[in-house]
């Protein structure tokens, strides 16, 4: 069992859905990382949240440090937002395997 | 401030060649790290070093060497290339030990080794 696991591995949505991506952890966090890697390739840090809700714009991202478990929401989701979405935990920073997501107009 | 930069953005390399993938930062930063991602899985941690001087090995050490002479400075070196270390390598940098701060990333290095 993988220490950090993503679902769904892809997701196609309609431009203006609302789009859930899941990441559950069995290792110890300080905090938990959600990064953002587009088509080109390039990786960008989107949150480090260790507890609650933060929010950024059109996207939500939540943890549970009880359940061991995040979401990363985005908000009427648009073409651009097309990319891999990966989260990350521990102390060593174990990634999941990401998850591909398509916008459709 | 450039960020994170990485150089080559491309190479390709026949087995057994050595060669030096340089990762530079402009921020300051203590913590810098080096990853690899191959298709179908996620990135895994090389080597990391959380100040000049200091560097230890991550998940996926071996077959790379690296060494930290100047806080700017995260060169990952490869002794003897193999085809098994074809993969996209990304260098990132952070201000505090990597799962406490905000990671910045590298554009990354395409290697490929026939």
């Amino acid at each position: 069992k993988n220490e950090v696991e993503q679902s769904p591995q892809n997701l196609t949505a309609q431009e203006g859905e609302f789009i859930t991506i899941n990441c559950s952890y069995s290792v110890g966090i300080s905090a938990l990382h959600w990064l953002q890697q587009h088509p080109g390739g390039g990786i960008v840090s989107l949150f480090m949240l260790s507890s609650g809700k933060k929010k950024h714009g059109r996207l939500i991202a939540t943890i549970n440090i009880q359940e061991k478990h995040s979401s990363l929401h985005i908000t009427a989701s648009h073409p651009r937002d097309s990319a891999v979405y990966i989260c990350a935990a521990g102390n060593k920073l174990t990634f999941g395997g990401g998850t591909r997501v398509l916008v459709k107009p | 401030n450039a960020g994170v930069t990485q150089t080559p953005k491309f190479q390709v390399l026949k087995t057994g060649q050595s060669m030096t993938l340089q990762c530079a930062q402009d921020m300051n930063h203590e913590y810098m790290s080096w990853y690899r991602q191959d298709p179908g899985m996620g990135l895994r941690l090389i080597h990391y070093s959380v100040g000049a001087g200091i560097t230890d090995q991550g998940e996926v050490p071996n077959g790379y060497n690296v060494s930290r002479s100047t806080t700017e400075d995260f060169p990952l070196r490869l002794l003897s290339a193999a085809p098994s270390q074809t993969s996209v390598y990304f260098c990132a940098s952070s201000y505090d030990t990597g799962t406490k701060d905000t990671q910045y990333f590298g554009p990354g290095t395409r290697l490929t080794v026939l």
